[in-house]
């Protein structure tokens, strides 16, 4: 089956600093969304993204929706502990079609 | 509001055996799926619906069988469990109508079949 390929796989910065992670498929997708799960619960939706080009922010987040349609990032500035976690992006091929294909996940650690 | 709810939380099963993951919604989402979540692998689509009576096959079906009798329950079977079906279960629900990619996730049902 079709899989997104998110890096990097996993991250270890310091409590303050900016962090980047970006998603990329060889399908075009309609919309992308970014995910995050703390350990033991589901995934949780931070951004949505459905226009190419977009870039949309949530507090200290913010996305972007690739111009090809292929590939989304996502940036975290001023990482706090409450950040770590796993996060995931996951695309939707086209409106009406609800199946979402997830990347493998990006996993952050903050070194106290 | 519960949200997604799953049950149970944890389950440890033989070879051979056979059980139901339970999943609830008390949103009224026509939509709901269940995924399962293997290291290094993401999350992949086992099964899916887009309304009661109505399911339909995801990237990895085998071994699996669901149904949708309401809007609000949509259990996971497990006919004849294998190890290869160890893995944290997932069930999400979501609108059809609106922006319909914002699922919203249960907390995870962790299974291990030895």
């Amino acid at each position: 089956g079709q899989q997104l390929n998110q890096s990097p796989q996993s991250m270890f910065i310091q409590e303050g600093e900016d962090v980047s992670m970006n998603c990329t498929s060889s399908s075009i997708f309609n919309t992308w969304l970014w995910y995050k799960q703390d350990p033991g619960e589901g995934p949780v939706l931070l951004i949505a993204l459905y226009k190419a080009g977009e870039l949309t922010s949530n507090g200290r987040l913010t996305a972007q929706f690739g111009t090809t349609r292929k590939d989304s990032f996502l940036n975290i500035s001023a990482s706090i502990p409450s950040d770590v976690g796993i996060y995931f992006c996951a695309g939707q091929l086209s409106f009406g079609n609800e199946k979402l294909t997830f990347g493998t996940g990006t996993r952050l650690t903050i070194i106290p | 509001n519960a949200g997604v709810t799953q049950t149970p939380k944890f389950q440890v099963l033989k070879t051979g055996q056979s059980m139901t993951l339970q999943c609830a919604q008390d949103m009224n989402h026509e939509y709901m799926s269940w995924y399962r979540q293997d290291p290094g692998m993401g999350l992949r689509l086992i099964h899916y619906s887009v309304g009661a009576g109505i399911t339909d096959q995801g990237e990895v079906p085998n071994g699996y069988n669901v149904s949708r009798s309401t809007t609000e329950d949509f259990p996971l079977r497990l006919l004849s469990a294998a190890p290869s079906q160890t893995s944290v279960y997932f069930c999400a629900s979501s609108r059809l109508a609106g922006k319909v990619s914002e699922q919203f996730f249960g907390p995870g049902t962790r299974l291990t079949v030895l």
